[in-house]
């Protein structure tokens, strides 16, 4: 089984000001990670992924994460926010190679970016 | 290519009655998976459908079920809802890629009362 810890529930941050989104994960298996984003009355978009080969991801909106096999962490970042970052954000994670696509959230992070 | 719809949007149902939410998922994706959101417990998974058959289950009553058909369209029922029934029903389809990475629909939003 896979569980999902993201520290925050809430990080308000100023705009311009860079962000760092913090999620520790614990699986018996190999798995894939995932950051999903979510605005309001939508559904998720996905923001970036690590399946395997360079720790240093990066995604769409200028978005990026870094996998942490030694502290099971994959930490989002992202240098400057802009209001529009503004969303909840979701740290997920699905098994390797177990013939199910079945993710597996944290209880999500919700960004405020004050002008 | 068109994204992942879901009908309907919105819905409100009384206790006791049942609901039927249905996912057509992007053209060539014959993964659907469907998930609860709710304030309390975040998200959770249902259950995943591939070519028709359901092959993954979450922790959820058997008042919870689902199928998929041919054309890999999905729908999920709920009967004798509850109170706590009432959430946010998200889809997800995968075109099995590496990984697994999954498109989501914009949810079915259901109240019940």
């Amino acid at each position: 089984a896979q569980s999902v810890t993201q520290l925050d529930s809430q990080v308000p941050v100023f705009e311009e000001a860079p962000v760092e989104l913090r999620c520790n994960y614990s699986s018996s298996v190999s798995v894939y990670l995932f950051w999903y984003v979510q605005y309001p009355n939508q559904g998720l978009q996905l923001l970036l992924k690590y399946l395997s080969g360079s720790t240093l991801v990066k995604g769409i909106n200028g978005f990026e994460a870094e996998f942490n096999k030694s502290q099971t962490s994959f930490h989002l970042r992202k240098p400057s926010v802009h209001i529009s970052d503004t969303a909840e954000y979701f740290c997920a994670v699905s098994p390797y190679g177990a013939g199910s696509y079945q993710l597996t959230f944290g209880k999500g992070t919700k960004l405020s970016v004050i002008p | 290519k068109a994204g992942v719809t879901q009908t309907p949007r919105y819905l409100i149902k009384t206790r006791g009655q049942q609901v039927t939410l249905s996912c057509s998922p992007i053209s060539g994706h014959r993964s659907v998976s469907w998930y609860q959101q709710t304030p309390g417990q975040g998200l959770q998974f249902l259950f995943e459908y591939f070519s028709e058959t359901q092959r993954n289950k979450g922790n959820f009553p058997g008042r919870f079920s689902g199928r998929q058909f041919s054309n890999s369209r999905s729908e999920m029922n709920v009967s004798t809802l509850e109170l706590g029934d009432s959430a946010l029903y998200l889809c997800a389809t995968s075109g099995g890629t590496s990984g697994g990475e999954q498109y989501f629909g914009p949810g079915t939003r259901l109240t019940v009362t």
